[in-house]
């Protein structure tokens, strides 16, 4: 079945630490995208990429890091200088300007949870 | 800049009775809205979305909402809830389908029994 998968599910982390999560689609969708979610914050965009080897920052993307080297893929790493780095972080995906069918589809999420 | 606003963060139902959860919009030009439903610790799932044309727009599991553009609404309604509604609900808005939208903060429902 075609869908998005993100690992781990949890992660917890050291203060200084950097970690990356994981983000795999086979729906072959051209754009993707990272939102982190805060209780009563909503989702907030990080990091997004409409195009292999091409990402464009979002609303909050100070402290965190990407990498668009294959279509598939799409992994994010929080770095040190997140400041609060703990939230749910949701990987999504979309067909493309061309194939924009108006649904972003999401994966399940990756808990990150700073000790 | 578009923003979204949910003024419920939590809304109590009981089973069987109405909803209406309420959105408003800021945006400049018309705008495409979508309502989006997670269920805890997963990832979204789109209920509904509005493009252009007729404003009352039907979605899956039963639910509809209203596009109301002088009141920069688009309210989200179901006539008889069910447990499995039980959810985070976010309103979302995009200058251009569903390319980089902007979330509200959610409501969350909770189901009596």
């Amino acid at each position: 079945d075609g869908g998005i998968t993100q690992s781990p599910k949890y992660l917890f982390r050291k203060e200084g630490q950097n970690v990356t999560l994981s983000c795999e689609q086979n729906l072959n969708h051209d754009a993707m995208y990272w939102y982190r979610q805060d209780p009563g914050q909503g989702l907030r965009l990080i990091y997004y990429s409409q195009i292999v080897n091409d990402f464009q920052k979002g609303d909050i993307a100070e402290g965190y890091s990407v990498s668009r080297e294959k279509k598939e893929s799409f992994p994010l790493t929080v770095t040190s200088a997140q400041k609060n780095p703990t939230a749910f972080y949701l990987c999504a995906s979309l067909p493309g300007l061309a194939g924009d069918t108006g649904e972003l589809f999401f994966g399940e999420g990756s808990r990150l949870t700073v000790l | 800049a578009q923003s979204v606003t949910q003024p419920d963060i939590h809304i109590t139902v009981s089973e069987g009775a109405s909803l209406e959860l309420r959105c408003n919009y800021s945006y400049g030009a018309t705008p495409y809205l979508f309502w989006y439903v997670q269920s805890p610790g997963q990832g979204l799932q789109l209920l509904l979305k509005y493009f252009s044309g007729d404003t009352l727009v039907q979605g899956i599991k039963g639910f509809e909402a209203e596009f109301k553009r002088s009141q920069s609404s688009f309210n989200l309604r179901k006539p008889s809830v069910h447990w499995s509604d039980a959810a985070e609900y976010f309103c979302a808005v995009g200058p251009q389908g569903a390319q980089k939208l902007v979330f509200g903060q959610g409501t969350r429902l909770t189901i009596n029994p």
